[in-house]
């Protein structure tokens, strides 16, 4: 059982490159989570998506777009990275149906130059 | 809005002692609590989650407290070992946060030494 699975694990950009974090899980959730992890700062909402084709603007939205595919599938979009944006990201889903249990990727760690 | 506080921030113990760890929160109006462990370059593992209306969750050695009132929650580790050595983060969801959005502490660095 995969749980939540990120795509890549490290990448390393140029000022103004675009990338696409991926992230899949196979847990049957609903809700999905992208945060990003920085030093000092703890762990911050970018946005979070409810269910297929839906989608919300979390704490620090600026700078990201995302797309929930389908159920399974919510990816992070960079259009114009900055060095700001180098951070580790990661992805959650979360279990509505049963607790309400949070479960994480093991994270992207993106270094903007 | 929801501030999470962990305290202390940084704990080392030599292994076998029994160990509490510390997440307090402002606003006692919440649907759970959870906590999670982070080692070192990878992501958060869940451990354990607290319903609002449950006021203790144990697995294994770890025990989880809450007292919603107080706005306080405490991690037990018993006989620490080398290997629960990590990072421990505790996070809130508020009651009102519709899409499940979850309010998270600093983490605790705990290193349990032989």
């Amino acid at each position: 059982n995969a749980g939540v699975t990120q795509t890549p694990k490290f990448q390393v950009l140029k000022t103004g490159q675009s990338m696409t974090l991926q992230c899949a899980q196979d847990m049957n959730h609903n809700s999905m989570y992208w945060y990003r992890q920085d030093p000092g700062m703890g762990l911050r909402l970018i946005y979070y998506s409810a269910s297929e084709g839906t989608t919300d603007k979390g704490e620090v939205p600026n700078g990201y777009n995302v797309s929930r595919l389908n159920k399974r599938e919510f990816s992070l979009r960079l259009e114009s990275a900055a060095p700001s944006q180098t951070s580790v990201y990661f992805c959650a889903s979360r279990d509505h149906a049963n607790t309400g249990e949070l479960f994480f990727g093991e994270g992207s760690r993106l270094t903007v130059l | 809005k929801q501030e999470v506080t962990q305290i202390p921030a940084a704990l080392s113990v030599p292994e076998g002692e029994n160990l509490v760890l510390n997440c307090s929160f402002t606003d006692s109006a919440i649907y759970n609590l959870q906590w999670f462990r982070q080692d070192p370059g990878k992501g958060l593992t869940s451990l354990l989650l607290i319903q609002s209306s449950q006021r203790e969750q144990t697995s294994g050695r770890l025990n989880a407290s809450l007292d919603k009132s107080s706005g306080r929650s405490t991690l037990y580790i018993a006989a620490s070992q080398p290997g629960d050595s990590a990072t421990y983060l505790c996070a809130v969801r508020p009651r009102g946060s519709t899409l499940g959005r979850l309010y998270f502490g600093r983490g605790t660095q705990l290193t349990v030494w032989p």
